[in-house]
């Protein structure tokens, strides 16, 4: 499957502790994208990246979010010391460089619940 | 600031009927726009997109999306409703040189058999 991966798909969790969720992008892209899409809404964007460096942070990411992709690869999606107000679902997606306003592929989505 | 109208909620055909899903865009310039669908426990996946030129754009799935610029419209159409199309759908639009989608809050699509 070529496709973009997120691991884990489902995860729950107690209030106060601390989430990490991984995003596998399509191998030739460039450009990652995490967004976060709660039920009823369509989704907002969090940040994005451009091979490793973190272009854009969105003011709905606090400072207990932190996105890292190192050497431009994989990303990773940190959420610490979650509150109730964090469940929703957070998904990746990945694009070209060269289609600069093409297509974002999307991958399944990692939803968290926070107890 | 931009904005992305879909003023739907929810939509509810039947099957063989014809369907037209709303969406408005605010931008300073004439966008990129896209319409997105999700199926329940599914990633969003492109249906269309409409850079420039011909005005109505033809999709996956037979589906369609006419741009009106007068109208700040891009509405998604489909002539003839099948069961397997009842998902969520979203409009996006992002400025060119941009990278920043912006999302509608969709429209849950429901099909009566």
């Amino acid at each position: 499957d070529t496709g973009v991966s997120q691991d884990p798909r489902h995860k729950i969790t107690k209030r106060g502790q601390n989430v990490t969720f991984r995003c596998d992008p399509i191998s030739e892209h460039n450009r990652l994208y995490w967004y976060r899409q709660t039920l009823g809404q369509g989704p907002e964007f969090l940040t994005y990246f451009q091979n490793e460096a973190q272009l854009e942070k969105s003011r709905l990411l606090s400072d207990r979010f932190s996105a890292e992709r190192p050497k431009g690869s994989f990303s990773t999606l940190e959420i610490q010391r979650t509150e109730q107000g964090d469940s929703a679902m957070y998904l990746c997606a990945s694009s070209l460089t060269e289609a600069n306003t093409g297509e974002l592929f999307f991958g399944e989505g990692s939803r968290l619940t926070v107890l | 600031a931009q904005s992305v109208t879909q003023p739907d909620i929810h939509i509810t055909v039947s099957e063989g009927a014809s369907l037209e899903l709303r969406c408005n865009y605010s931008y300073g310039a004439t966008p990129y726009l896209f319409w997105y669908v999700q199926s329940p426990g599914q990633g969003l996946q492109l249906l269309l997109k409409y850079f420039s030129g011909d005005t109505l754009v033809q999709g996956i799935k037979g589906f369609e999306a006419e741009f009106k610029r007068s109208q700040s419209s891009f509405n998604l159409r489909k002539p003839s409703v099948h069961w397997s199309d009842a998902a969520e759908y979203f409009c996006a639009v992002v400025r060119s040189g941009t990278y920043k989608y912006i999302f509608g809050t969709g429209t849950r699509l429901k099909v009566l058999a």
